[in-house]
């Protein structure tokens, strides 16, 4: 069955330094692959999307890579800062074209001062 | 920047009554989803809508949930007769302008609590 996997113990660092987060998915080909942010109560925030075709896509802090071979995606932050502490979620979406996101059940990164 | 908007931010109910959450999705958008959390677990998709018609469902979406957009800006997501385990937040999200584009925005949420 398919099946998204990420790091299921929170993730403390020291803030500066880079925070990496991991997303690996079986049995799933998917067209784009997204990462979110979530607060406690909150909706999900998007951040980036990474293509199939894409290795790798950055925004201001941000960085994500996608390996289909490996069936996984990285998901850095550099420079961490306390305000960067949440709940990060990957989420697949198919090539399906009906939009529908199949989410892993997040990574909780805290960044310490 | 637009955003997608809920309301109620909470509803409390109970057993077997009918629950309609309300969102607003960002104006220009032509894709409409709901997505429900229950605490402490995945984000789950329940329902697709394109087009005046639901795209896809998932095996959640059974005969008690519906969904409508009623007018030109509200999509609603109707619980008929609610069950304790329906408990849970409720997103609703938009995508899509002219063309079809993958990223899809969350509103804030309805927390649902069936007693």
């Amino acid at each position: 069955s398919q099946k998204i996997e990420q790091n299921s113990e929170a993730l403390n660092i020291q803030e500066g330094k880079t925070a990496t987060l991991t997303c690996n998915y079986t049995n799933y080909s998917p067209a784009y692959l997204q990462w979110y942010r979530q607060d406690p109560g909150r909706g999900p925030v998007f951040l980036l999307l990474i293509r199939e075709n894409e290795k790798e896509k950055r925004k201001e802090r941000l960085k994500v890579t996608f390996d289909t071979t490996l069936k996984q995606s990285l998901f850095h932050i550099t420079a961490s800062q306390p305000a960067d502490s949440a709940t990060y979620l990957c989420a697949l979406l198919s090539a399906g074209n009906t939009g529908k996101l199949i989410f892993g059940q997040g990574t909780t990164l805290q960044v310490k001062p | 920047e637009p955003e997608v908007t809920q309301t109620p931010s909470h509803q409390v109910t109970q057993m077997g009554q009918e629950v309609i959450l309300r969102c607003v999705p960002i104006s220009n958008h032509l894709y409409f989803y709901w997505y429900r959390q229950i605490l402490g677990q995945k984000v789950e998709f329940l329902v697709s809508f394109y087009n005046n018609e639901i795209s896809e469902k998932s095996e959640i979406f059974d005969d008690q949930f519906s969904v409508e957009r009623p007018d030109g800006s509200n999509f609603t997501l109707k619980i008929r007769s609610t069950k304790l385990e329906d408990s849970a937040m409720y997103f609703c999200a938009s995508s899509g302008g002219v063309t079809r584009s993958e990223t899809q925005y969350f509103g804030p949420g309805t927390r649902l609590l069936v007693l």
